[in-house]
């Protein structure tokens, strides 16, 4: 598709189950970002990738946080264990680059973790 | 985790009002980016910032990047009702070739 897609949109689960969370980048896009909003605040940086690695992963909360990138293209956060305060919106973003003038980042819709 | 310092936090303004909004940050940016956020989806990117002093427009929204380089604005002019939602600013600090930091957002409320 023309922009960034990620699944689901919704997801509610119980406390303590493990979730998967899904991001396709824009076609051509070699960065990927994954940042969590929680209700009615910012965004909170939580990973980003340069094509398969991830130099900056300064954001996680903890360690049931993880994400991967394959074939630098489709990213996979995983949160395991979950607990209720991981409930937020976890949005993704791509963009063409990094650095000083990389274009800018282009967000997901989202997915809306709800946890019970 | 940081985020910078926006205000106002809401406004309820008139259709027909030019509505300004401002973020400031401890730090020096490089990059200045405002977004605007609708009910259920993700931040819209709406003006890019690259440079200390730059003013950009977008139709009747302008965007400038402070001289000192900690700060930036927004001006909506003649705000008509579908500039209902919340407006984030982000920014990369120098130094920071990744993650964008983000204001607290303004949450937009326009009456007719």
């Amino acid at each position: 598709g023309a922009g960034v897609s990620q699944s689901p949109s919704n997801k509610v689960t119980e406390k303590g189950k493990d979730v998967e969370l899904r991001c396709d980048p824009i076609s051509g896009h070699t960065a990927l970002y994954w940042y969590r909003q929680s209700l009615g605040q910012g965004l909170e940086f939580l990973i980003y990738f340069q094509g398969n690695s991830a130099p900056d992963k300064s954001g996680l909360p903890s360690d049931r946080f993880s994400a991967e990138r394959t074939g630098g293209s489709v990213s996979t956060l995983t949160i395991q264990r979950t607990q209720q305060e991981d409930s937020a919106v976890y949005l993704c973003a791509s963009s063409l680059g990094v650095g000083i003038g990389a274009q800018p980042q282009h967000f997901g819709d989202g997915t809306r973790l709800s946890i019970l | 985790g940081q985020q910078l310092n926006q205000s106002p936090q809401s406004m309820f303004i008139q259709e027909g009002e030019d509505v300004s909004m401002n973020c400031t940050s401890s730090s020096i940016f490089n990059t200045w980016l405002w977004y605007k956020q609708d009910p259920g989806e993700g931040p819209v990117l709406l003006i890019a910032l690259y440079k200390a002093g730059e003013l950009t427009s977008n139709g009747r929204l302008t965007a400038q990047f402070g001289i000192t380089r900690k700060d930036s604005f927004l001006n909506i002019s003649a705000s008509i009702p579908s500039d209902v939602g919340i407006y984030f600013c982000a920014g990369r600090y120098a130094g920071t070739a990744s993650k964008l930091t983000f204001g607290t957002g303004t949450r937009l409320q326009v009456t007719l």
